[in-house]
């Protein structure tokens, strides 16, 4: 079965430091999508994106957050200047164009957990 | 700000029980929901996603049902399995792609 796959699975990273999170979306899917959980929090919803730009984006999604499309498969998320609370596990994600408005399925990568010290 | 509110947080069964847990949210600009299973060290997986008032799906032994004007979701398992342990998400679509998701109900099915 198609799946997302998302490298690394853990990364350490210094306060300041920039970090680039990397997913392999499925690949006959249009819609693609970050969210990320904080430890004991809900998953929080950051951007999504098509027809590569920016669809829709969260509060939390400032400008220390970027996503690229930089090629047919890779779709990235960067960090510039980490954070302490940015640790968190980051999950992407990807759907399908939808059937009917607002029901996309989203398949869900494992997640990589980023711990900023 | 939409909220999700999912109860219980957590629930300990003994194998062969059957159990059920509630989503709710607000009414107003519903468009769909979204059921995940999530175990851990793994992807979520989609289970349900469910649009209409009245809308009930089945997978194996896990079903779902939606009231769209109360505001609310069940998810039923039939005869737990300790296979069945993980945590259920439920999501909310009120527009646009974007999900907003409840804490989730953490399952614990003990043989």
């Amino acid at each position: 079965e198609p799946e997302v796959t998302q490298t690394p699975s853990h990364q350490v990273t210094q306060m300041g430091q920039e970090v680039i999170l990397r997913c392999v979306p499925i690949s006959n899917h249009l819609y693609f999508y970050w969210y990320r959980q904080i430890l004991g929090q809900k998953v929080e919803f950051l951007v999504s994106f098509y027809n590569n730009e920016i669809s829709e984006k969260s509060e939390i999604f400032d400008d220390q957050f970027s996503v690229e499309r930089p090629d047919g498969s890779n779709f990235t998320l960067k960090i510039r200047s980490t954070k302490l609370e940015d640790s968190a596990m980051y999950f992407c994600a990807s759907s399908d164009r939808d059937r009917v408005a607002g029901a996309n399925v989203l398949t869900f990568g494992a997640g990589s957990r980023l711990t900023v010290l | 700000i939409l909220n999700v509110e999912q109860s219980p947080q957590s629930l300990h069964v003994q194998e062969g029980d059957s159990t059920n847990f509630t989503c709710s949210f607000p009414s107003s600009n519903f468009y769909a929901l979204h059921w995940y299973r999530w175990e851990t060290a793994k992807s979520p997986e989609a289970l349900f996603v469910m649009t209409l008032n009245g809308d009930e799906k089945k997978k194996g032994r896990i079903s779902a049902t939606l009231n769209t004007k109360e505001g609310y979701s069940y998810l039923y398992i039939k005869g737990s399995q300790p296979e069945d342990s993980a945590t259920y998400l439920c999501a909310i679509n009120n527009a646009g792609n974007m999900l907003t998701f409840g804490g989730g109900t953490r399952l614990m099915v003990k043989p």
